[in-house]
């Protein structure tokens, strides 16, 4: 069962618009929401991380907006680059547990690409 | 953040071989590494958890046997692909967190991956 979903699974978006993606969970127990970008043959990196104390992140262009009651969170990329056609996943984390373990749980990525 | 290598990049091998991935944490003490499992344009898999000096917890479905994870200090895990068969060809990549450290609580570290190419 996919425990954190994530849509749309490909988006294409003009250079300078704003590309958006979505993701939904449904274990209130997840207190930790992670995106990572992921380039062809490479590892994910953490892009930016939000708590479910704040409704929105922002770092740069990118910013994370968390709706706690819809059980949602969204990545949105202001003045989207052809530098940031990537993978995208979401993540999703809940406290740890006895042994200690803070297992991710991400989504099914979406593959952004940026026409110039 | 800190950062987290793979090694190698790249393996191929012969059905039957086995072979052995490294993952090192550079700058920091890992207390956990993970492991995971990508196969082309899909997610991340979770494959097995490994805390440092005790047994793998891996996840249902994976084989201990053949997917040997090793977590012998701070700074290395290493994975061990035994007896390799064309369906384990896939990506490999390791994180690892320090569960201790305020500044990076819960992140995860990633490496680059490895690529497994079993023939």
């Amino acid at each position: 069962q996919q425990q954190v979903k994530q849509s749309p699974q490909s988006l294409i978006v003009q250079k300078g618009g704003i590309s958006i993606i979505n993701c939904a969970y449904e274990n209130t127990a997840f207190d930790y929401f992670p995106w990572y970008q992921q380039f062809p043959g490479k590892g994910p990196a953490l892009l930016i991380a939000i708590r479910p104390d704040v409704s929105e992140k922002k770092e740069g262009r990118f910013t994370i907006s968390f709706n706690k009651s819809a059980k949602q969170f969204s990545l949105h990329i202001m003045d989207s680059q052809p530098g940031d056609s990537a993978t995208y996943f979401c993540a999703a984390s809940k406290n740890r547990d006895q042994t200690g373990a803070n297992n991710l749980f991400f989504g099914t990525g979406t593959r952004l690409t940026v026409i110039p | 953040g800190a950062v987290v290598s793979q090694h190698p990049s790249r393996v191929i091998c012969k059905s039957g071989t086995s072979v052995k991935i490294e993952c090192r944490s550079l700058d920091f003490q890992a207390t956990t590494m993970f492991w995971y499992r990508q196969f082309p344009k899909q997610s991340l898999m979770l494959m097995a958890t490994s805390n440092e000096g005790s047994k793998a917890t891996y996840e249902q479905g994976v084989e201990k046997d053949k997917f040997l994870i090793n977590h012998a200090s701070l700074t290395l895990s290493t994975l061990t692909v035994t007896s390799a068969h064309p369906e384990d060809s896939s990506f490999y990549i390791c994180s690892a967190e320090n569960r201790w450290t305020r500044v990076f609580r819960d992140e995860q570290f990633f490496g680059p991956g490895t690529r497994l190419t079993v023939l």
